[in-house]
């Protein structure tokens, strides 16, 4: 079984300022590396998503940077803002599997 | 209305009861999913069906139990519930292609057994 590592467990940002979340993985066979958001009762829902032939991959005031070598993904938040305090899993799919190996989660608390 | 509906949302039950959880789906999406959530665990597959006549285990199969009743239902079933299958419960769906693609996940069920 893959092993999916993400730090930090809870993270407390300033309003605009820049919340960072890390992904770290054991295999180097990942052919995709998403992030999910989840609000308080409500399910998951894809925030933005990597493929590996692409180091970064920017959406609005969200980046994901891809370092392979370091076998690690990163979710950059700029601009925080209070509506962005939610849960955030990194998901990545093996390419040899069907299934997505989920993190813990990221509580992620905006401070106004 | 949700496109991915779960019920019930919330359940309390004992040991040993049989418990169903339903999920149906207006996406018009074949594949289906049942994951469930700890707290510090993140989500774990439990079953998946890409369409009505394919069923497969996931990480956590054992004691649970599914049927797909149509394209848009999926059913989870605890055959004997037990303390730790106390948790949150979701239902996914994702288009047919290469790969995962996006899931879209209902709002959840949350079981409790006592």
């Amino acid at each position: 079984q893959q092993q999916v590592k993400q730090s930090p467990q809870s993270l407390i940002v300033q309003k605009g300022g820049i919340s960072i979340i890390n992904c770290a993985y054991e295999n180097t066979a990942f052919d995709y590396f998403p992030w999910y958001q989840q609000f308080p009762g409500k399910g998951p829902a894809l925030l933005i998503a990597i493929r590996p032939d692409v180091s970064e991959k920017k959406e609005g005031r969200f980046t994901i940077s891809f370092n392979k070598s370091a076998k690690q993904f990163s979710l950059h938040i700029m601009d925080s803002q209070p509506g962005d305090s939610a849960t955030y899993f990194c998901a990545p799919k093996p390419n040899s599997n069907y299934q997505l190996i989920w993190g813990a989660g990221t509580k992620l608390i905006i401070k106004p | 209305d949700a496109d991915v509906t779960q019920t019930p949302r919330n359940r309390i039950t004992k040991t040993g009861k049989r418990i169903m959880l339903e999920c149906s789906q207006t996406k018009g999406h074949d594949r289906m999913y049942w994951y469930r959530q700890d707290p510090g665990l993140g989500l774990r597959l439990i079953y998946y069906s890409f369409d009505v006549k394919d069923i497969n285990k996931g990480e956590i199969s054992d004691g649970y139990s599914v049927s797909r009743q149509a394209q848009a239902k999926f059913s989870l079933s605890l055959e004997s519930a037990i303390p730790n299958q106390t948790a949150l419960y979701f239902c996914a769906t994702s288009v047919t292609g290469v790969g995962v693609g996006e899931l879209f996940f209902g709002e959840g069920s949350r079981l409790t057994v006592l």
